[in-house]
């Protein structure tokens, strides 16, 4: 059964920083690339960031480059975001997605985590 | 960025109906679009992928169709655990987009 947990959401203030990590089992971790998708209260759902299997490529939104940092550790079949400078706007549940590919070749999210709460306010 | 726009944003239906969502996009996305289900407080489901293909274990009441900018969800026969919020979601071009959502109530 293909599982994500994640951990270390919590409260922060404006410019502070926080380490999101999901830990992954029930798959081949390696071979998925995996995304970070967001939610703000009482919102819909954003797409954040985006790492290919190998780390090789990495993409974020807008609103987030040159703050957050995707990476993982295949090693230990865990998938991370850094994010620094964080803002208001960044109050959101955090979902680690796997990504997994169609016949045409592009990546589709198939499986979310329940996601971690990260608050920030002063 | 393609964005994605969903109608109606929400609805009202009962057991039985007949119901179908929207989701057009500002480009043409060549069928990379996927549907998914959210209940309050939990994590979105995978219903559709490929604009048509059912995710595995997904009752058949769910379809979906469409091609270049214009795609549709139905739910053929609502059924009680159906009531909940539907998403549309282009991942042609990065950044992946998501739809406003599509709130389906009780009448």
């Amino acid at each position: 059964e293909v599982q994500l947990v994640e951990s270390g959401g919590g409260l922060v203030q404006p410019g502070g920083s926080l380490r999101l990590s999901c830990a992954a089992s029930g798959f081949i971790f390696s071979r998925h690339s995996m995304n970070w998708v967001r939610q703000a209260p009482g919102k819909g759902l954003e797409w954040v960031s985006y790492i290919s299997y190998s780390s090789s490529n990495k993409y974020y939104t807008d609103s987030v480059k040159g703050r957050f940092t995707i990476f993982r550790d295949n090693a230990n079949n865990s998938l991370y975001l850094q994010m620094n400078s964080l803002r208001g706007e960044d109050t959101a549940i955090y979902y680690c997605v796997r990504a997994q590919y169609d016949a045409n070749g592009e990546s589709y999210l198939d499986y979310w985590g329940q996601g971690t709460l990260v608050t920030v306010s002063s | 960025d393609i964005q994605m726009t969903q109608s109606p944003s929400s609805l009202s239906a009962s057991v039985g109906d007949r119901v179908t969502i929207t989701c057009r996009a500002s480009q043409d996305i060549k069928i990379s679009l996927a549907w998914y289900q959210q209940k309050p407080g939990k994590a979105p489901k995978l219903l559709i992928y490929t604009a048509s293909r059912l995710e595995s274990g997904v009752p058949s009441r769910f379809s979906g169709s469409g091609s270049g900018t214009d795609y549709t969800l139905t739910i053929s026969s609502l059924q009680p655990d159906d009531f909940a919020t539907y998403y549309c979601q282009q991942y042609y071009r990065s950044p992946w987009t998501f739809g406003q959502g599509t709130k389906v109530e009780t009448k």
